[in-house]
């Protein structure tokens, strides 16, 4: 059974930091495509960052560059999201997602055919 | 403000054929495939409409997606009661170069 499972979400004060985990089971980690998905209390989903392990290309969102680190750990089967610089317009709901190109037809960006359930950051004094 | 303009709500009776629509421009929609998630509440987003009108494996057939110039529609027929909850639309951002999101349309059977 295919499973995301996200961990380390928390409250934090802005300026902060704080490191996200996604925990991956039941398909090949060595040549998935990850990402992370936020969702702010009461709006709609915003694309965070992306990786694809067999090469390690990583891509933000303008909104998190420079302050989001994506990496990975093969012997784990996980993907993790340091993130630094916490401002309150981070706090959102962050998933792990799973890209799904289907051989090079759409963007695994944006086909997220498996998610996590969430974890919940909150960015306050 | 989300880059694809969503309704913030729709409704419908049971048994009703209701559409929800996304509208971008020429270097979002317009050029690009038009994905579709259903999101519960408190629950993760489910992949429900890919490549503009297809459908991934055990999504009902009542759920339909289309897309002309630069807006899309998801259709539901034969509307069910467990069909309430938010439709998000996203796609390809040429200016952006990544991926962007309706603010997401919050479906009530009534």
């Amino acid at each position: 059974e295919v499973q995301l499972v996200e961990s380390g979400g928390g409250l934090v004060q802005p300026g902060g930091s704080l490191r996200l985990s996604c925990a991956v089971s039941g398909f090949t980690f060595s040549s998935s495509e990850l990402n992370w998905v936020r969702q702010a209390p009461g709006k709609g989903l915003e694309w965070v960052s992306y990786i694809r392990i067999s090469d390690d290309t990583i891509y933000y969102a303008d909104s998190v560059k420079g302050r989001f680190t994506l990496s990975r750990d093969n012997a784990k089967n996980s993907v993790f999201l340091q993130m630094n610089g916490l401002r309150a317009e981070d706090t959102a709901v962050y998933y792990c997602a799973r890209g799904n190109s289907h051989g090079g037809l759409d963007p695994a960006m944006l086909n997220f055919d498996r998610w996590g359930q969430g974890t919940l950051v909150t960015v306050s004094s | 403000q989300s880059v694809l303009t969503q309704s913030p709500s729709a409704s419908g009776t049971p048994g009703q054929r209701v559409t929800i629509s996304c509208s971008g421009s020429s270097s979002t929609i317009g050029n690009n495939y038009v994905y579709w998630y259903q999101q519960f509440p408190g629950t993760a987003p489910k992949l429900l409409i890919y490549r503009n009108d297809q459908r991934p494996s055990g999504v009902p057939d009542r759920f339909s997606g289309s897309k002309s110039g630069t807006s899309a529609s998801l259709a539901i027929s034969g509307l069910r009661s467990e069909d309430e909850a938010e439709y998000h639309c996203a796609t390809w951002d040429d200016t952006l170069s990544g991926p962007v999101f309706g603010g997401g349309t919050k479906l009530t059977v009534l």
